[in-house]
């Protein structure tokens, strides 16, 4: 089984930059999640996605955050305009569904890392 | 509101002794928690999960334990090995519909030979 797919996994932008990720999730995984986790922190939920739709996307800084999730398949997260703050490992992550979640865990991508300077 | 805490930012121990990560939480709501574990450059990947039903589970070196009542698990690592060194991460969710996963911050394992 392909893992999940994330591009691309290094980026450097200047602050007032826009970048944007790319995440393919494990085929027929339902649920897909962004993660954004700051160096010495630990992983934190920006949006997480039933098939096509938002079900979760209240940690999402809506001012300079997008994301979308085309036909329930892949997903990216935009970022219009960067600040230093945003630098940070950005982690996408599917799952098959609630059922099956707390057994297996989600499955995570390798990440994207993003420097803002 | 830090509702899954691992208050130790790193650990050492010697290879073939014991390793214990611990973690607090604070939601009696959550159902399940779950270790994960990260090298750099790579993504999370899923250890072992408990169930609150439960009050302990085992898998190979890895076993977790959880203490309900003190809202405290902890991972076991026995015997501990060179490529275990590692940052884990502790996590909690509440089944159910938009279920989520909450992170702690993690632990630096690092594992001398």
């Amino acid at each position: 089984e392909a893992g999940v797919a994330q591009s691309p996994r290094y980026k450097i932008i200047e602050k007032r930059q826009s970048v944007a990720f790319w995440c393919n999730p494990i085929s027929g995984h339902a649920t897909l999640y962004w993660y954004q986790q700051i160096l010495g922190q630990g992983p934190k939920l920006l949006i997480q996605f039933q098939n096509n739709g938002v079900v979760d996307d209240s940690q999402l800084p809506k001012d300079r955050f997008s994301a979308e999730r085309l036909k329930g398949v892949d997903s990216t997260l935009k970022i219009q305009p960067a600040k230093l703050e945003d630098s940070a490992v950005y982690l996408c992550a599917s799952s098959p569904g609630t059922g099956a979640l707390s057994r297996y865990g989600y499955t995570f991508g390798s990440g994207t890392r993003l420097t803002v300077v | 509101d830090q509702q899954v805490k691992q208050n130790s930012p790193s650990l050492s121990v010697q290879e073939g002794r014991i390793s214990i990560l611990n973690c607090d939480y604070t939601n009696s709501m959550f159902d399940y928690f779950l270790w994960y574990k990260k090298y750099p450059a790579e993504g999370p990947t899923f250890l072992i999960s408990i169930s609150s039903i439960k009050d302990k589970n085992e898998d190979g070196r890895f076993t977790v334990f959880l203490n309900k009542s003190a809202k405290h698990l902890s991972l076991h690592i026995v015997p501990s090995q060179p490529g275990d060194s590692a940052v884990y991460f502790c996590a909690a969710i509440k089944t159910g519909a938009n279920s989520k996963l909450t992170f702690g911050k993690g632990i630096t394992l690092s594992v001398r030979p």
